[in-house]
């Protein structure tokens, strides 16, 4: 099983703030993503990259925007947050035919 | 493309009852099925998964689903429930030969009633 971390957790923010929510792991795994969680509602991808140097968008349109320069790490930027952001983000794992394995996600509320 | 449908959205069952959650999914290609798990305020915790072979696939806790081809149907059961397995539950559907993104459906909350 792959150890997947969020941070913040948590993130209360005002209106035009330059936001990152970090996403690590630890098992080497080449493929990593983003979703985007409403309450009560399905995930949709934001997000996906197949390893170093690789981005794509994901099936939802969306105003972040990603980068993965090491192989352990895939941040999610949000330039200027605005109230429609505010959501569940959580990010995933996975090694080739293997298992999504997701971190704990980040609670974003924009104010 | 890819589509998952779960017919519930809310399911309240009494403790140590069985339970079924329905799982319908939309393809043109074979597919992988998983269902996950996810607690309040937590992440999404695989519970099992479909790859091929038998239909039939056991999971943590206790849960099991069958892949029905025919039906193209994928529905998560339990025989007997404890207030701990109160949680939402997602269905989602993958492309083997694709990009392998999942497509989730829109969860179901299983309530338990003690």
């Amino acid at each position: 099983e792959a150890d997947i971390y969020q941070t913040p957790r948590y993130l209360v923010i005002g209106t035009g703030k330059k936001i990152t929510l970090e996403c690590s792991q630890t098992m080497g795994h080449d493929k990593m993503y983003w979703y985007q969680q409403d309450p009560g509602m399905e995930l949709h991808l934001i997000h996906y990259s197949y390893g170093v140097n690789s981005t794509e968008k994901g099936d939802l349109s969306s105003e972040s925007t990603v980068s993965r320069i090491r192989t352990e790490h895939f941040p999610l930027t949000l330039e200027s947050a605005r109230p429609s952001h505010t959501s569940q983000y959580l990010c995933a794992c996975r090694a080739y035919q293997e298992t999504q394995y997701f971190g704990p996600g980040t609670r974003l509320l924009v104010l | 493309a890819q589509s998952v449908t779960q017919l519930d959205s809310q399911v309240p069952v009494f403790e140590e009852a069985p339970v079924e959650l329905r799982c319908n999914y939309s393809s043109s290609v074979s597919v992988y099925l998983f269902w996950y798990v996810q607690y309040p305020n937590q992440g999404l915790q695989l519970l099992l998964k479909y790859l091929s072979g038998s239909t039939l696939v056991k999971g943590i806790n206790g849960f099991e689903a069958e892949f029905n081809k025919s039906q193209t149907s994928f529905h998560l059961r339990k025989p007997s429930v404890h207030i701990s397995d109160t949680a939402e539950y997602f269905c989602a559907v993958s492309d083997p030969g694709g990009n392998e993104k999942l497509t989730f459906g829109t969860g179901t909350r299983l309530t338990i009633i003690p």
